[in-house]
């Protein structure tokens, strides 16, 4: 059974047209992530979730915004896609330090690839 | 400085040989966590295989191995019996406890399996 789900699996949008992806988890870990990985390149993660606390990674474009209304959902917004933003967008989650996972592995979605006309 | 540096772009392997996928680390953690992940084409980040510093035996899953020499800082994965459906995107990654929750990534290194 699949434990991390995203939505949609692709996503089709008009430059500028805001978006939303989706992924919820039924592991109960207490980090979720969100990572854009473009063709051949490493996931770069845009920012995390401990629990209700929000990091940003302070190069994430302001146009990239989250929500995490509980623990097992998680929201991406992009709220005004540029061609620069088409990619595949990774949802991951782990133990994090309270749940004894400080070396736990990340468990991946299939991720929700992203196309700007 | 790279935490994760992976030196291979792309590598080729004959079927039924081995190969291996060097990766090596950066950190002045003592303990951490190293990984590797398998990407096909599709796109899903597969885990493979984890070593964790404090480990005293490599570790193995089915074909994969991780040669880890902890004083050199390098986790190689090494990948017995190939297969068609090995050829991906392999990614090594650390995660550091001092850091927590952050996991960094190699550039990754692709692996066709010719027949």
């Amino acid at each position: 059974d699949a434990m991390v789900i995203q939505n949609p699996r692709y996503q089709v949008t008009q430059f500028g047209k805001p978006v939303t992806l989706s992924c919820s988890q039924t592991l109960n870990h207490n980090v979720m992530y969100w990572y854009q990985q473009k063709s051949s390149q490493a996931p770069k993660l845009l920012f995390h979730y401990y629990d209700k606390d929000f990091n940003n990674e302070a190069d994430t474009p302001d146009n990239f915004q989250s929500r995490r209304p509980n623990t097992s959902f998680c929201f991406l917004d992009i709220r005004s896609p540029g061609l620069g933003d088409a990619a595949m967008y990774l949802c991951a989650t782990s133990r994090g330090l309270g749940q004894g996972g400080q070396t736990g592995e990340l468990f991946f979605g299939e991720g929700s690839r992203l196309t700007v006309l | 400085a790279q935490k994760i540096t992976q030196t291979q772009p792309g590598m080729f392997v004959q079927e039924k040989e081995a190969v291996t996928l060097d990766c090596t680390y950066d950190t002045s953690d003592p303990s951490y966590g190293l990984f590797w992940y398998k990407q096909p084409s599709s796109g899903e980040m597969i885990f493979l295989i984890y070593q964790g510093s404090y480990d005293q035996q490599n570790a193995t899953e089915g074909r994969y191995s991780l040669n880890f020499q902890k004083a050199r800082k390098s986790a190689n994965l090494v990948i017995s019996a190939s297969q068609l459906g090995d050829s991906a995107m392999y990614f090594c990654a650390m995660r550091e406890a001092i850091t927590g929750n952050q996991f960094y990534f190699g550039t990754g290194t692709s692996l066709t399996v010719i027949p």
